[in-house]
């Protein structure tokens, strides 16, 4: 089991805000700069943001992200129906000396 | 641009070791400062890092996998490896190979089914 834990599930209709919460400890997220990945079924993961909250070209604004303390956070306003996937955050582990995943989180577009 | 693409057998038997190769197109494997990932993604799980390896040839490992991994470097041929020994049910997954230490360019995954 990963030691980020997020929860597994958030949903909601479209033009909504969702919000997406990642967990941490001072060996990870306390210290380290955190990735988010968008993953639709059937597709590879999709770099969202890293450092924290700096956004590649092409992610649309409507995504934003944080970090506070030992946690992060993802937040999609505007909902739409192809933001339907599942979300993970990632962040170097300096206890384990290893990259680690979030536990991910399945949105669902209602 | 750069592209990342996996290959490799589909199926492999318990206790033999799998092995994978991610071939890189559009840019060099020994430009810049970056490293070279594998990722997987169990059915029905969430996604897990393997390790990665650098330009210069040093490699990390996930420490749950790290007596079974190595990742290896071919520069004249673009492509890193992935040798995984002793495989079980548990090992099969979706394969992924990725750049950089945020993944920001991915091989579209490779499906390794470990079965007699």
């Amino acid at each position: 089991q990963s030691v980020v834990t997020q929860p597994p599930s958030a949903s909601g209709t479209p033009g909504q805000r969702v919000a997406i919460s990642c967990s941490g400890s001072t060996s990870n997220i306390g210290i380290n700069l955190v990735d988010w990945y968008q993953q639709v079924p059937g597709a590879a993961p999709k770099l969202l943001f890293y450092s924290s909250n700096q956004r590649p070209s092409g992610v649309p604004d409507r995504f934003s992200a944080s970090k506070s303390g030992t946690s992060a956070s993802l937040a999609i306003s505007g909902l739409q129906s192809e933001d339907e996937a599942d979300y993970y955050c990632a962040v170097w582990d300096d206890s384990l000396n290893g990259f680690v995943f979030g536990t991910g989180t399945k949105v669902t577009v209602l | 641009q750069l592209q990342l693409q996996e290959s490799g057998p589909g199926l492999v038997k318990p206790s033999q070791t799998l092995s994978l190769t991610c071939t890189v197109s559009g840019g060099s494997i020994s430009s810049g400062h970056y490293s070279w990932t594998w990722v997987r993604r169990p059915a029905g799980r969430g996604l897990e890092w393997i390790g990665r390896i650098f330009s210069s040839g040093s490699a990390t490992y996930n420490p749950s996998l790290k007596s079974r991994v190595t990742i290896s470097l071919d520069t004249s041929k673009n492509q890193f490896s992935l040798k995984l020994s002793s495989v079980t049910a548990s090992d099969t997954a979706v394969y992924y190979c990725a750049r950089g230490h945020a993944l920001d360019i991915w091989g579209q995954g490779t499906m390794v089914t470990v079965s007699s």
